[in-house]
């Protein structure tokens, strides 16, 4: 077993809809929970990082980590062509270093 | 800033040549990964570096990969003899230990095949 699974996807919405990405673990040591944005041909970039459990929200996205369930989710709203990639979380014990990555969810937002 | 610089961008190559990677980090970060990405396994870590010393290369997968990194500024990763299953992209990434929200930053990577 892994110790971060994330479906693959691809995952194919219209514009304009609400995106739910999710991930869970099995390793209770994590800390740092981050989502990656990666468009095609490129190397990936963060979108978003949160320390232990709660809320974080960053314009149209929206971090959630649920660490009792070790889940954690990001929801875009009002999703855009633009936003269409790859998502992939990650996660560290111990801020940036080591991370540890699921295996990307593909997003397509169709105009 | 430049970000983090790969270079080669494409490599082809044949079964049992040596490939070298090179990677240039952000100036001033001390931390530099070395990543490779496949389909099948997705993104995996294979070695990582803190103020140029070696800290974890668990990931690396055999006595073919070895790294360096001897300054600052450039690390290599050297795959030799290459194989057909080295076929991947591999990612450079550096990161900065000073306070604040902590992240690490990709190059644009080389996206390798073995013939």
């Amino acid at each position: 077993q892994k110790e971060v699974e994330q479906d693959p996807g691809p995952l194919s919405v219209p514009e304009g809809a609400i995106v739910s990405l999710n991930c869970t673990y099995s390793n209770s040591a994590f800390q740092y929970f981050m989502w990656y944005r990666q468009y095609s041909r490129k190397g990936p970039e963060l979108l978003m990082y949160t320390y232990s459990s709660g809320n974080k929200e960053d314009g149209r996205f929206t971090a959630q980590v649920d660490k009792s369930s070790k889940y954690i989710s990001l929801f875009i709203r009002d999703s855009q062509p633009s936003d269409s990639a790859t998502y992939l979380c990650a996660m560290s014990m111990g801020g940036a270093q080591k991370l540890v990555f699921g295996q990307g969810t593909r997003l397509t937002i169709n105009p | 800033d430049a970000g983090v610089i790969q270079s080669p961008r494409h490599e082809v190559t044949e079964m049992g040549q040596e490939v070298t990677l090179r990677c240039k980090p952000i100036s001033g970060h001390n931390s530099l990964f070395w990543y490779r990405q496949t389909m099948m396994r997705g993104l995996e870590l294979l070695i990582y570096f803190n103020n140029n010393v070696p800290i974890d290369d668990s990931g690396m997968p055999e006595d073919r990969f070895s790294a360096k990194m001897p300054n600052a500024s450039f690390s290599t990763l050297k795959i030799q003899p290459s194989e057909p299953r080295d076929s991947a992209v591999y990612f450079c990434a550096s990161r900065t230990t000073s306070r604040g929200q902590e992240t690490q930053y990709f190059g644009p990577g080389t996206r390798l095949l073995v013939l």
